[in-house]
């Protein structure tokens, strides 16, 4: 079936600092594809979307391009700041979400 | 809009008592799921609905209930609490582009 896997972490980075985290999925259609951020103790959060090849989704300064080819769908960030520590999730979708097992973030100041 | 709202926030349930989740979502969407995510996990699909009338099991549906009688409502049933059920509940509902709205969830502890 379908799925997502994503980089483990957890990942700890300095302020300014460049952040990716990597995901890759495997789909037997053309699913849309997500990234979701979980700040502690609340709910998910739609961060960006993808639905279709080539598409770049982008957000508060992430951004995430949908690669067919190599069947990926990448997070990265260019600066990031302590108020972007969290847990990030890939996502692929068809009829229901099919989630990564998450990304912790921590920025330091 | 409130987007999706579920009550209540937090719970403290004895083993073999039951209880019912809340969730409510006011964008008209037909999709709605339940979710639980474990301390440290990522999320597992409980229970899903595709529409009013209409509901279907995920990977974890043991020990739960669900019902939709209206497209803004999908509570969740949970019958015997185990401790096993200790989690925090997430429900959703789907927009047009397959993307899904998350509820602020219900902390459960079983003791």
């Amino acid at each position: 079936g379908d799925s997502v896997t994503q980089m483990e972490g957890p990942v700890t980075l300095s302020e300014e600092a460049f952040l990716t985290i990597n995901c890759t999925y495997t789909a037997t259609g053309y699913p849309s594809l997500f990234w979701y951020v979980q700040y502690p103790g609340e709910g998910l959060q739609l961060l960006l979307k993808a639905t279709k090849a080539d598409d770049k989704g982008s957000n508060k300064g992430f951004e995430a391009t949908y690669r067919k080819e190599t069947t990926s769908f990448h997070l990265e960030k260019g600066s990031v700041q302590v108020s972007d520590s969290a847990v990030y999730f890939c996502a692929l979708s068809d009829y229901k979400l099919s989630f990564g097992a998450g990304t912790t973030v921590t920025v330091r100041a | 809009n409130a987007g999706v709202t579920q009550t209540p926030k937090f719970r403290i349930l004895k083993i073999g008592q039951s209880m019912t989740l809340q969730c409510a979502q006011d964008m008209n969407h037909n999709y709605m799921y339940w979710y639980r995510q474990d301390p440290g996990m990522g999320l597992k699909l409980i229970y899903y609905s595709v529409g009013a009338g209409i509901t279907d099991k995920g990977e974890v549906p043991n020990g739960y209930n669900v019902s939709r009688s209206t497209t803004e409502d999908f509570p969740l049933r949970l019958e015997l609490a185990a401790p096993s059920q200790t989690s925090v509940y997430f429900c959703a509902s789907r927009g047009t582009d397959y993307e899904q709205y998350f509820g602020p969830g219900t902390r459960l502890t079983v003791t």
